[in-house]
C-alpha cells in the first residue's frame, strides 16, 4: 500500500528557516515532488527528487534518501507568503501520483 | 511553463443535476490526465486517471457511473458530476502530465450542491 506522512501544522518566524519532512512508503518509487498550495488554489510545483541528494532551488531546497524512505522540503529567509500548505507526493512504479496529507505552514512576524 | 486550463472555476447547482468540468493542457499533449478531489483542509485524493481513447481507471471507492471521465483528445478531459448530492461539494482538480514526464495542475473547480 501507499503511505506518505508529514505534519500537519508548523509555525516559523518571518526571515528564519523552517524544514518539512516527508516519510513514504510506497510500492515502487519514480520520483518524489514537493508542491505549495494556497487555500483555495491549485497546487503549484516546487521541486522533483529521483536520486538521492539535495537541490536548491531560490530560497527551497529539497533532499531524498530512497533508502531511508525520507525527504524534506528546506524553505530559507522565510516571508509572510510562504504561509500555506506544502504537499509531498510520490510517483509510484506505475507512474501514479500519491499525496501525503499537507503540511500547513503559518509565518509569523 | 505548460499551462492546464480548467473550467468552470466555480459552479454552483441544484441537488440532482449533472456538471461537466473541463480540463485542457493549452500548449502540449497530454496522453494522460488525472482527476483529484480535495475536501476542506485535507489533501488531494486521487479520483482516476484518464488516458486519451481509452477508459478511465478509477480509484477504490470511487464510483465510475457517478463521476464520469472522457479524454477524447490529447488536449481535453472531462469530468461530469452526475446526478450531483450535497456531498459531492469539493473542490476538483485535473492535471496532466506532459511527455517529459513533468506533472502541471489545472486551477481547480469549486463545485457546490445545494
Amino acid at each position: 500500500g501507499q503511505n506518505i506522512d508529514q505534519p500537519t501544522e508548523m509555525t516559523a518566524t518571518e526571515g528564519a528557516i523552517v524544514q518539512i519532512n516527508c516519510t513514504y512508503q510506497t510500492s515502487g518509487f519514480n520520483g518524489l515532488f514537493w508542491y505549495q498550495q494556497h487555500a483555495g488554489e491549485a497546487p503549484t510545483f516546487l521541486s522533483y527528487n529521483v536520486l538521492d541528494g539535495l537541490e536548491e532551488k531560490g530560497r527551497f531546497s529539497s533532499f531524498l534518501s530512497r533508502s531511508k524512505g525520507y525527504s524534506y522540503l528546506l524553505l530559507k529567509e522565510l516571508q509572510m507568503k510562504d504561509s500555506a500548505s506544502y504537499l509531498c507526493a510520490v510517483n509510484n512504479a506505475g507512474n501514479m501520483l500519491t499525496f501525503g496529507g499537507g503540511t500547513r505552514l503559518m509565518v509569523k512576524p | 511553463g505548460a499551462v492546464v486550463s480548467q473550467h468552470p472555476s466555480r459552479v454552483i447547482c441544484k441537488s440532482g443535476t449533472s456538471v461537466k468540468i473541463e480540463c485542457r493542457s493549452l500548449d502540449f499533449q497530454a496522453t494522460t490526465m488525472f482527476w483529484y478531489r480535495q475536501f476542506p483542509k485535507q489533501s488531494l485524493m486521487l479520483m482516476a486517471t484518464s488516458n486519451e481513447g481509452s477508459k478511465a481507471t478509477y480509484e477504490q471507492g470511487v464510483e465510475k457511473d457517478k463521476f464520469l471521465i472522457n479524454h477524447a483528445s490529447l488536449t481535453l478531459s472531462t469530468l461530469t458530476v452526475t446526478s450531483a448530492h450535497p456531498e459531492d461539494s469539493s473542490f476538483y482538480i485535473c492535471s496532466a502530465r506532459e511527455y517529459s514526464g513533468e506533472l502541471f495542475f489545472g486551477e481547480g473547480s469549486r463545485l457546490t450542491v445545494l
